[in-house]
């Protein structure tokens, strides 16, 4: 079956400090990937997506690359800030569906 | 830019009440999904529509009904609430040939 599987938080990290949240998927065929965000109050907004293999998603300075060969896409950050503090979901589409992992919080202190 | 609405941020029910959360899109999109949202479970799917009169069943569909009389608009009906629906509740649209999901801002439902 398909299915997606980040790692568990809460993330704490002080300011500029480097950011990795893990990613792994699960899927028939060849799905796309994504990671949204949700800051708090809110709902899910698209961070970055990548649709085949080897491609690299970004955006606000977040990174992820599409690894066909590990099943992975993990999403990177160089220098967080206070203001990426929220819950991120990683999420795989097989065309009809959408599969999210359990999000992971992060909370960035100054 | 896409606004997807919910009708209400917070709602208190009682159990056995009969209750409607209700979502509109203004980006004549196709697709409208409901997901509920648990700590420790993330998004499930509960039912997905992709166009006006139609509706799929999603991974956890019992005790939920839906319905999509407009293209723009998309309710949630829990028939009878029971506690274990309490939950944040939300509402997605996109296109139909697209791959991003729109999301509105959630409904938190205590069902007590």
């Amino acid at each position: 079956g398909n299915s997606v599987t980040q790692m568990e938080g809460p993330v704490t990290l002080s300011e500029e400090a480097f950011l990795t949240i893990n990613c792994t998927y699960t899927a028939t065929g060849y799905p796309s990937l994504f990671w949204y965000v949700q800051y708090p109050g809110e709902g899910l907004q698209l961070l970055l997506k990548a649709t085949k293999a080897d491609d690299k998603g970004s955006n606000k300075g977040f990174e992820a690359t599409y690894r066909k060969e590990t099943t992975s896409f993990h999403l990177e950050k160089g220098s967080v800030q206070v203001s990426d503090s929220a819950v991120y979901f990683c999420a795989l589409n097989t065309g009809n569906q959408f599969y999210f992992g359990t999000g992971t919080s992060l909370t960035v202190i100054p | 830019d896409v606004k997807v609405t919910q009708s209400s941020r917070y709602l208190v029910k009682r159990t056995g009440e009969k209750v409607f959360l209700e979502c509109v899109q203004d980006m004549d999109h196709e697709n409208m999904f409901w997901y509920r949202q648990d700590p420790g479970l993330g998004l499930r799917l509960i039912y997905f529509s992709y166009d006006v009169k139609m509706k799929e069943k999603g991974d956890i569909p019992e005790g939920y009904s839906v319905s999509r009389e407009k293209k723009e608009r998309f309710s949630l009906i829990l028939e009878s609430a029971s506690t274990n629906q309490t939950s944040m509740y939300l509402c997605a649209s996109r296109e139909a040939a697209a791959e991003t999901q729109y999301f509105g801002p959630g409904t938190r439902l205590l069902v007590l």
